[in-house]
């Protein structure tokens, strides 16, 4: 099962665009990479999912290069509210295998 | 709203007491799942059911049992509560191999 490494914790400020990138890279051909929101006391939330290239819907953007050994989670023009943990996880969907590791603690400044 | 709905939201037990968390969802979805959520851990799997009647163990089984009472409820049950099982649970749902995770929105454990 692919292991990611992504950052522990990153700064930002309102209205900045912030680039959150995961490494995997011993990612299956079959495996996507699917990107969680978590804000304190609530379940992970669904954000984007990709297989390759870029995938783009109205809360944030995915690109994966052609060798899928890293993905980039990009949240434009940020604002108080994207303050949360944000998790990488790649393989099937609802493999119950996948590896929740401890995410990137987003802090977005006034 | 369609999702996933937990109960209780909070709970303080006893050592020793048993309870059962109660979850259920209504998108349809085959496998459902629990997980516990520690400080500095993660989430990690405690049980799953692929589909309505299986049910199988995950990272962290010991100390709980499960029933798939139907397709849309899925219950964890600790039968004599430990200080090492105060955490956050949270149960989730997923309808197909390339679909994300449906979570719901949690049940924190104390048990004193």
């Amino acid at each position: 099962l692919a292991k990611t490494t992504q950052p522990i914790s990153m700064d930002s400020y309102e209205g900045q665009e912030v680039n959150i990138t995961c490494s995997h890279n011993n990612i299956a051909t079959n495996d996507y990479i699917t990107w969680y929101q978590q804000f304190p006391s609530q379940g992970p939330r669904f954000i984007i999912q990709g297989y390759k290239t870029k995938v783009t819907n109205e809360v944030a953007s995915l690109f994966i290069p052609a060798d899928r050994k890293s993905s980039t989670l990009s949240l434009p023009r940020v604002s108080l509210s994207d303050t949360a943990v944000y998790y990488c996880l790649v393989g099937a969907g609802n493999n119950r295998k996948l590896i929740w590791g401890l995410g990137t603690s987003l802090a977005v400044n006034p | 709203n369609a999702g996933v709905t937990q109960t209780p939201k909070f709970q303080v037990l006893k050592t020793g007491q048993s309870m059962t968390l109660q979850c259920a969802q209504d998108m349809n979805h085959n496998s459902m799942y629990w997980y516990r959520q520690d400080p500095g851990m993660g989430l990690r799997l405690i049980y799953y059911s692929a589909s309505e009647g299986t049910t199988d163990k995950g990272e962290v089984p010991n100390g709980y049992n499960v029933s798939r009472l139907n397709k849309r409820e899925f219950s964890l049950r600790l039968e004599s509560a430990a200080p090492s099982q105060t955490s956050v649970y949270f149960c989730a749902s997923t309808g197909g191999r390339n679909y994300g995770y449906t979570f719901g929105s949690g049940t924190r454990l104390t048990v004193v």
